[in-house]
């Protein structure tokens, strides 16, 4: 499984744009990029997936380079309740699917 | 479409005691997976299920740990003799199939072991 690196932690106000970037030199051609939010005492909540180039959602957008390198999760304006730990994960295509969660980043956003 | 179910939320107990926390996955999930996540770390894989069968318990500490999943819906993972280190939240995933990516989380059962 690929590994990933994140920054451990991230500060931000609110309605500022937070970019979170994270390195997989590793990646599987098979593999896809996934990204997960936890909030305190909850469990992780998938958030966007991406295999390459740019994928947008109502939550965030997800954009991957042509040499899938690395990925960049961008959050547009964000308020006081995206604060939460994200997670970047390489998922392969096939097999077993299960998720290998590295520590993550810790975003902080303040008023 | 009710999420994963999981009981108790918390619980204390001393070491060399015995535990056992319950899930029920989303209805229709065929897939569910135990994590164990300890404080300041992701989550970590303990036992993936694929309706009955175990697909993957190769993290699961066999001498203490043990999970089942019956029927193929809900799922009991326990722990005897629970030690120091198991403190930890426990958290139950559910996905539609094994073949699908994205996994739905429980709230997790925070375990302290004291």
């Amino acid at each position: 499984l690929a590994k990933t690196t994140q920054p451990i932690s991230m500060d931000s106000y609110e309605g500022q744009e937070v970019n979170i970037t994270c390195s997989h030199n590793n990646i599987a051609t098979n593999d896809y990029i996934t990204w997960y939010q936890q909030f305190p005492s909850q469990g992780p909540r998938f958030i966007i997936q991406g295999y390459k180039t740019k994928v947008t959602n109502e939550v965030a957008s997800l954009f991957i380079p042509a040499d899938r390198k690395s990925s960049t999760l961008s959050l547009p304006r964000v308020s006081l309740s995206d604060t939460a730990v994200y997670y970047c994960l390489v998922v392969p295509n096939t097999g077993r699917r299960a998720l290998t969660f590295g520590s993550g980043t810790r975003l902080q956003v303040q008023p | 479409e009710a999420g994963v179910a999981q009981s108790p939320r918390y619980k204390i107990i001393e070491k060399r005691q015995s535990v056992a926390f319950w899930c029920n996955p989303i209805s229709g999930h065929a897939t569910l997976y135990w994590y164990q996540q300890i404080l300041g770390q992701g989550p970590k894989l303990l036992i993936q299920f694929q309706n009955n069968g175990v697909v993957d318990d190769s993290q699961l500490p066999k001498d203490r740990f043990s999970a089942e999943r019956l029927k193929g819906v809900d799922s009991t993972l326990k722990i005897q003799p629970a030690k120091l280190e198991d403190s930890a939240v426990y958290l139950c995933a559910s996905s539609r199939s094994i073949s699908t990516d994205t996994q739905y989380f429980g709230p997790g059962t925070r375990l302290t072991v004291l």
